[in-house]
């Protein structure tokens, strides 16, 4: 089992839909990444995060460090969102371990 | 700009040659890293530098060998080339406790 599994590993949305992805991991960490790639291949760090919430435009993210959980939302979703959603977690280290990713289709 | 740029984006060889790849960042950043992406789009780290000293090597066949010639490169060369090692590989870089920033990604493909 991973140390870091992602739900679901798939998903289909209609444009403008709510969208949730979460994260679990078993390891003891010190940050957590969510990561974007797009079709092209390039991997963008969405947001690095130890505790709480933050925001950035429509993209929420969360932690829950004593229950070990994550969650990604995309609020007022739109087809240039489709992409890979990767969650990541760094356990006391530069080491990054990581999920197998969400792949996220929005469509008009 | 580009912050974090490697090259070649493709690389196509022969199982058995020796190659490599390069990276440059110009963030400034202390800390860079090679990941691998594989056939299943699964990411693993491969190595990670910090100052030009080796921190992480994470069970790496020693056909790769990064090198650092300073805080800003660190090149990927990998010798002897198998066809597992077919695959994407990312370098990316970091100031330590803040977010990754990765290159545009080399796909290699061994024949």
């Amino acid at each position: 089992k991973n140390e870091v599994e992602q739900s679901p590993q798939n998903l289909t949305a209609q444009e403008g839909e709510f969208i949730t992805i979460n994260c679990s991991y078993s390891v003891g960490i010190s940050a957590l990444h969510w990561l974007q790639q797009h079709p092209g291949g390039g991997i963008v760090s969405l947001f690095m995060l130890s505790s709480g919430k933050k925001k950035h435009g429509r993209l929420i993210a969360t932690i829950n460090i004593q229950e070990k959980h994550s969650s990604l939302h995309i609020t007022a979703s739109h087809p240039r969102d489709s992409a890979v959603y990767i969650c990541a977690v760094s356990p006391g280290t530069d080491k990054l371990i990581f999920g197998t990713g969400t792949r996220l289709q929005v469509f008009p | 700009d580009t912050a974090v740029s490697q090259t070649p984006k493709y690389l196509v060889t022969q199982m058995g040659n020796d190659k490599s790849i390069k990276c440059e960042q110009n963030l400034g950043h202390d800390t860079m890293y090679w990941y691998k992406q594989d056939s299943k789009k699964f990411l693993k780290i491969m190595f990670s530098y910090n100052n030009k000293e080796l921190i992480i090597n994470e069970t790496v066949p020693n056909r790769f060998s990064p090198k650092s010639p300073d805080k800003a490169h660190l090149n990927l060369h990998i010798n002897s080339l198998e066809l597992g090692d077919s695959a994407v590989y990312f370098c990316a870089s970091s100031q330590v406790g803040e977010k990754l920033f990765f290159g545009s990604g080399t796909q290699l493909s061994v024949l």
